[in-house]
């Protein structure tokens, strides 16, 4: 399997909702990554696990939570979110964060609206 | 931290010229440099990338040059198809960080 997976496709929730997003990778990658992307603008990272250990927060709001509960799956926990929230969730995967493992794959997203 | 810049924001050829999207960036510690390319409503999708042991790397009609003293890299697509129409993004990441830094993207339209 050489693909980074993401569920759901498409969320739409309340802002007092919590709903999460899941991220799965079967090719031994040791780094998962989760971004925001608004429309026409580039990826911003929010969050990066390296080992399963949060090694990055970008200064992310607490309605977000990500969890690595194995080296194979990734979350993103959502609650009380703003209308400002939606936008692409995309998850990444890496063999490593370092040393000639870095390349990033991405997975195909989420399209989250936030009403 | 790294900061890339990518120009241009908008980018027109005709099918079959060349088109040419240029970076820079910031740190000279930077050493691993990747493009992507997104088709509306896809994922971002490597295509190609070069580590600053080397100069140049080709893949079919892509190709990348790195020039390390200037701090700039470019992406480079002979032949231009149709299916080339995407939006592009370089990035960049220096070794002791985690994280890549992307540039803000080039709208390539590919003219019939």
């Amino acid at each position: 399997d050489t693909e980074v997976t993401q569920t759901p496709k498409h969320l739409v929730m309340g802002m007092t909702n919590k709903k999460s997003l899941k991220c799965e990778q079967h090719m031994g990658h040791r780094a998962m990554y989760w971004y925001k992307q608004k429309a026409k603008k580039p990826p911003e990272l929010m969050f990066v696990y390296s080992y399963e250990k949060l090694s990055i927060n970008e200064s992310v709001p607490s309605r977000f939570s990500p969890e690595c509960p194995n080296s194979s799956l990734l979350n993103l926990h959502l609650h009380a979110l703003q209308p400002e929230d939606s936008a692409l969730y995309l998850c990444a995967s890496s063999q490593d964060s370092f040393g000639g493992g870095e390349t990033q794959y991405f997975g195909p997203g989420t399209r989250l609206l936030v009403l | 931290g790294e900061n890339v810049e990518q120009h241009p924001s908008t980018l027109s050829v005709q099918e079959g010229d060349s088109a040419v999207i240029k970076c820079t960036y910031s740190d000279s510690a930077s050493n691993y440099f990747p493009w992507y390319k997104q088709e509306l409503g896809k994922r971002p999708q490597l295509i190609i990338d070069i580590r600053s042991n080397v100069g140049e790397k080709k893949d079919q009609r892509i190709a990348v040059t790195l020039n390390k003293t200037a701090k700039h890299f470019s992406l480079h697509i002979t032949e231009t198809q149709p299916e080339d129409s995407a939006v592009y993004f370089c990035a960049a990441r220096a070794n002791r960080d985690d994280k890549i830094i992307f540039g803000k993207g080039t709208r390539l339209h590919i003219l019939p």
